[in-house]
């Protein structure tokens, strides 16, 4: 079955400090990986995502690295804000029958402190 | 734009009881994914719909059920409601049934008491 695994569970870091979330998974089928992030009271929002073609994206201050021999992807945050301060959950995408399926990871609460 | 809606933002129930939960689509998104997301955990998914046609299913049981309607939208419906099922539920839409980037909406809090 399905295992996603994302490390570390909880990150406080100093503003302007840079943050890395860590996320293995076990279906080397898989071929898409976005990152969400979740505020409280809000569903998650897709910030960064990566298909299996490409081993690294980058959009401003957030970038996604790709390693699918060693099947783990790393989001990474720079100069993070307060405002960054969320639970975010890697989702691995799995393709069963045609449709596609995410399964997340069990989320990195991370704290910027001012 | 509007983005994923869903309704109600919050429910409560008592075991036994039956429960409907309501999606709307971005506008032109064919697919609707449910997934269920308990406190501090990720979501899980649970069906995904396509075309009005169930195209996936998670590991839930028969208890749960969803229908996709000619306009896209979706219901999720659970029977016989458990303390087990107090939980975020979350409504994800796609353009497509795959290679799609699935947007969310803010989610049905479901308590069960």
């Amino acid at each position: 079955g399905e295992n996603v695994e994302q490390h570390p569970s909880t990150l406080s870091v100093q503003e302007g400090d840079s943050a890395v979330i860590k996320c293995t998974y076990s279906d080397s089928a898989s071929n898409y990986f976005p990152w969400y992030k979740q505020e409280l009271g809000k569903g998650p929002q897709l910030i960064i995502d990566i298909r299996s073609n490409v081993g690294e994206k980058k959009d401003q201050r957030i970038a996604v690295t790709l390693n699918k021999t060693a099947k783990h992807f790393s989001l990474h945050i720079t100069e993070t804000q307060p405002e960054d301060s969320a639970v975010y959950f890697c989702a691995p995408a799995w393709t069963q029958g045609g449709s596609e399926k995410l399964v997340f990871g069990k989320g990195t609460k991370l704290t910027v402190n001012p | 734009d509007a983005g994923v809606t869903q309704s109600p933002t919050h429910l409560i129930k008592t075991r036994g009881q039956q429960v409907t939960l309501r999606c709307s689509p971005i506008s032109g998104h064919k697919s609707v994914s449910w997934y269920q997301q308990v406190l501090g955990q990720g979501p899980q998914f649970i069906f995904q719909y396509y075309e009005k046609e169930e195209r996936g299913r998670g590991n839930f049981p028969d208890r749960f059920s969803a229908r996709q309607f000619p306009n896209y939208s979706s219901e999720l419906n659970v029977n016989a409601l458990l303390l087990g099922d107090s939980a975020l539920y979350l409504c994800a839409s796609s353009f497509g049934l795959a290679k799609n980037i699935q947007y969310f909406g803010a989610g049905t809090r479901l308590s069960v008491l």
